[in-house]
């Protein structure tokens, strides 16, 4: 089917190990982008990528790494998981920095 | 950095009552969106509205944003309008704030 998805939708981990969160999208869409919502933090933007090979650091980068070798795909890591990473992450996608987002359906994220 | 501030943080209303959204943002942007997650989690935009006033059936927004301010207006309220509503903006060329969302407005529509 069209559109973005996101892989896993749950997740249980433990503090220290590796986690990868998948995006993938069929729009080809150049910009992605990766949020986590936390209560009393709303969403907060962790990466983005403007296109293939192309990233930058969003507001809360930190502990995070994220790449891009194709366009319909933006996977982010929790190289290692900590606590503080327990969250609901979302993955967008849109056209450019001044269109629609179009959002996934979100991975929640538990690390015990 | 930019600061967007969303009131009211909780809106209760009856249905089919009227009522206003409002985004407060600390300095000049050239993006702004409403989107609206409903109770099951799934994020939706609503507007990309960096200035104007756009409408979509019965809901409306309008970016004053010499002003620093943009209103979501939901008319002839149904219970599926209920969700948390956020506004973000983008101020490009500022790297630290690329896209900055507000803490939302948690709508509750009463049948």
């Amino acid at each position: 089917d069209a559109g973005i998805t996101q892989s896993p939708r749950y997740k249980i981990t433990e503090t220290g190990r590796q986690v990868t969160l998948m995006c993938h999208q069929t729009w080809s869409h150049s910009y992605m982008f990766w949020y986590r919502q936390d209560l009393g933090h709303g969403l907060r933007l962790i990466y983005y990528s403007a296109a293939a090979d192309i990233t930058d650091k969003g507001e809360v980068p930190d502990g995070y790494v994220v790449s891009r070798s194709k366009t319909e795909n933006f996977p982010l890591t929790l190289e290692s998981a900590t606590r503080s990473q327990t969250s609901v992450y979302f993955c967008a996608s849109s056209v450019s920095l001044e269109r629609t987002q179009y959002f996934g359906p979100g991975t929640r994220l538990l690390v015990l | 950095g930019i600061q967007v501030e969303q009131s009211p943080p909780d809106l209760i209303l009856q249905e089919g009552a009227n009522s206003t959204l409002r985004c407060n943002f600390s300095d000049s942007v050239n993006n702004l969106q409403w989107f609206h997650q409903n109770p099951w989690g799934q994020l939706i935009n609503l507007f990309y509205i960096p200035s104007g006033t756009k409408q979509n059936g019965r809901l409306s927004a309008t970016t004053v944003a010499t002003e620093r301010y943009s209103l979501l207006y939901i008319s002839s309220s149904q219970t599926t309008d209920s969700g948390v509503y956020f506004c973000a903006v983008e101020k490009s060329g500022d790297r630290d704030d690329k896209i900055i969302f507000g803490k939302g407005t948690r709508l509750h529509i009463l049948p």
